[in-house]
């Protein structure tokens, strides 16, 4: 079945250092590829997608790109704030199916 | 506007009691999910509905668990009789686009002693 798999955390960085989160899939076919991220507290919010290869997802500063020789889907940030430290969960949907999380990666990033 | 809407935020209660999770989905969202989520097991999806209905409960872990959408604007997920396995946080989330672009709630953090 389909699987994400995201690099273990915390990821601990200090302010304005660059950021990178590793996620890869495994999926037949080509899955649409999400990155959402948890605040303290929240809910899950949507920070950006692609639904095709070499596509990339960008908002609020993150971007991804979705390799397909690779099945990978790293997020980047060139610059982190202290305000971005939370949950990131890399995800697929696949053929119309549900999506399928990844583990999460909890992000801290000291002033 | 209002996001989608869970209540309560946190609920404590002990072993064999009943629990009723409340959630309204964003206003024109024909979609609604219910996910758990562990640090074991990490975020799973338990149930979803399109338009009321159920659609796929499959994840939903045993008969003690039920969810219910009476209506456009409202769903439980009623746990009877609870465990201490069952802690957790609980997310309802609504979509127009099944699941894409899905909004998820606060969450409601659930202990069960």
């Amino acid at each position: 079945g389909d699987s994400v798999t995201q690099m273990e955390g915390p990821v601990t960085l200090s302010e304005e250092a660059f950021l990178t989160i590793n996620c890869t899939y495994t999926a037949t076919g080509y899955p649409s590829l999400f990155w959402y991220v948890q605040y303290p507290g929240e809910g899950l919010q949507l920070l950006l997608k692609a639904t095709k290869a070499d596509d990339k997802g960008s908002n609020k500063g993150f971007e991804a790109t979705y390799r397909k020789e690779t099945t990978s889907f790293h997020l980047e940030k060139g610059s982190v704030q202290v305000s971005d430290s939370a949950v990131y969960f890399c995800a697929l949907i696949n053929a119309g199916n549900m999506l399928t999380f990844g583990g999460g990666t909890r992000l801290m990033v000291k002033p | 506007d209002a996001g989608v809407i869970q209540s309560p935020r946190h609920e404590v209660t002990e072993m064999g009691q009943e629990v009723t999770l409340r959630c309204k989905p964003i206003s024109g969202h024909d979609y609604l999910f219910w996910y758990r989520q562990t640090m074991m097991r990490g975020l799973e999806l338990l149930i979803y509905f399109n338009n009321n209905v159920p659609i796929d409960d499959s994840g939903m872990p045993e008969d003690r668990f039920s969810a219910k959408m009476p209506n456009a604007s409202f769903s439980t997920l009623k746990i009877q009789p609870s465990e201490p396995r069952d802690s957790a946080v609980y997310f309802c989330a609504s979509s127009t686009q099944g699941p894409y672009e899905q909004y998820f709630g606060p969450g409601t953090r659930l202990t069960v002693t």
